[in-house]
């Protein structure tokens, strides 16, 4: 089945030691998203590609960054990585031209910074 | 900044039972979907809607669009516990992007 997958799903790090966590999609999507969930709150966009096109938010912070090396694949850094980024990562795919704006999610990556 | 407010923010209700949740905006989108979210994983679309006023069903789902695209709610008749989750409304909004409420989470009690 075309999915959007996301490893691992459960990542703890250290205060201040970088942190990369990756998402795969085969779906042959051109839009690639991350975003940030934390508990009883709105997933919130840090960034996304449009094909290798990178589009930052304007206040997602420098410590975190992205890469797109083809197509299918995603990766999230988190350079030093504070207790505040404690949350859920999603990743999200949309095809351009498919309708409305429409993402589909993965399963998400659960960040716990000790 | 696309601002999207749901509420209530939490519902419990016994099985069987009708609810209705809400997902309003000042602003203008033109679209407007529907997620649900499960503990621990990825919001699974359920539903888009475009038209203002238009009115779809999934199942024991009704979404309805409001006639000025600003707001939608969500009904369900006949609440199973499998329809407990944490249930999203997204507004497509410039280019590619999507803003979220914060969600309307609903537990239905067997």
């Amino acid at each position: 089945d075309a999915m959007v997958i996301q490893n691992p799903r459960y990542q703890v790090t250290q205060f201040g030691k970088p942190v990369t966590l990756s998402c795969s999609q085969t779906l042959n999507h051109n839009v690639m998203y991350w975003y940030q969930q934390k508990s009883s709150q709105a997933p919130k966009l840090l960034f996304h590609y449009y094909d290798k096109d990178f589009n930052n938010e304007a206040d997602t912070p420098d410590n975190f960054q992205s890469r797109r090396p083809n197509t299918s694949f995603c990766f999230l850094d988190i350079r030093s990585p504070g207790l505040g980024d404690a949350a859920m990562y999603l990743c999200a795919t949309r095809v351009v031209g498919g309708t409305y704006n429409e993402q589909f999610f993965g399963p998400g990556t659960r960040l716990t910074v000790l | 900044t696309q601002l999207l407010e749901q509420s209530p923010q939490f519902l419990s209700i016994q099985e069987g039972e009708n609810l209705t949740v809400y997902c309003n905006s000042s602003s203008v989108f033109s679209s407007l979907q529907w997620y649900r979210q499960e503990p621990g994983e990825g919001p699974v679309l359920l539903v888009t809607v475009v038209t203002g006023g238009e009115v779809k069903k999934l199942k024991r789902l009704t979404f309805q669009f409001g006639d000025a695209r600003k707001d939608s709610s969500l009904h369900i008749t006949a609440a199973q516990p499998g329809d407990t989750g944490l249930y999203l409304c997204a507004g497509a909004y410039g280019n590619n992007r999507l803003a979220f409420g914060k969600g309307n989470q609903v537990v239905v009690i067997p």
